[in-house]
């Protein structure tokens, strides 16, 4: 079975250092990973997804086949940020069911 | 303009009663679900659907089910609601040839109900 971990329910840091948002998942194939983000009242957002390799915001996740993680990183945190944090995986490339981790809050501090 | 809809946002209803949850986009988009969100979960699928004709399970069906009336409509049925059926609700899109903005999914705002 498939399963997305985000071990930090909560993630607290001060503006101007860097965030790490954890994210490990357990897939026997070729998964496609995803991050999602939530801010406050709004729907969820797609922020990245591996295949494309592109910096949102600031952000990036580099896929860890080794150590099956996405890991979600910004060197500088800025208070836009805080927000609810979903890493997501598709089982198989393009089938697009995905299966969420539990998330994580990130707050991000003056 | 909202691609995806969901009505009602808020809905309060009392157990036994069912209650019908409605999505509607104008993303063109072939491919919907319905997610349940709780905190210390994450999102959880319900049922999905892969075009008009198409409905599967999820990982927590038992006590729902779904209606693809359209490519565009997808609605979720609580057909005898519980108090621990008290979530938010998301339906969400994706696009099978990942046009656009690729195969991620496009949410809808939720729906916020509660089981009483």
């Amino acid at each position: 079975a498939q399963r997305v971990t985000q071990p930090e329910k909560l993630l607290s840091v001060f503006k101007g250092a860097p965030v790490e948002l954890k994210c490990n998942y357990s897939y026997s194939g070729s998964p496609e990973l995803f991050w999602y983000v939530q801010y406050s009242r709004q729907r969820l957002q797609l922020l990245l997804r591996h295949i494309s390799r592109e910096s949102i915001k600031g952000f990036t996740a580099d896929l860890n086949k080794g150590e099956t993680s996405f890991h979600l990183k910004k060197p500088f945190a800025q208070e836009e940020d805080s927000a609810m944090y979903y890493c997501a995986l598709s089982p198989i490339q393009g089938a697009q069911k995905l299966v969420f981790g539990q998330g994580t809050r990130l707050t991000i501090n003056p | 303009d909202a691609d995806v809809t969901q009505t009602p946002r808020n809905r309060i209803t009392k157990t036994g009663k069912r209650i019908m949850l409605e999505c509607s986009q104008t993303k063109g988009h072939d491919r919907m679900y319905w997610y349940r969100q709780d905190p210390g979960l994450g999102l959880r699928l319900i049922y999905y659907s892969f075009d008009v004709k198409d409905i599967n399970k999820g990982e927590i069906s038992d006590g729902y089910s779904v209606s693809r009336q359209a490519q565009a409509k997808f609605s979720l049925s609580l057909e005898s609601a519980i108090p621990n059926q008290t979530a938010l609700y998301f339906c969400a899109t994706s696009d099978s040839q990942g046009r656009g903005s690729g195969y991620g999914y496009t949410f809808g705002s939720g729906t916020r109900l509660t089981v009483v």
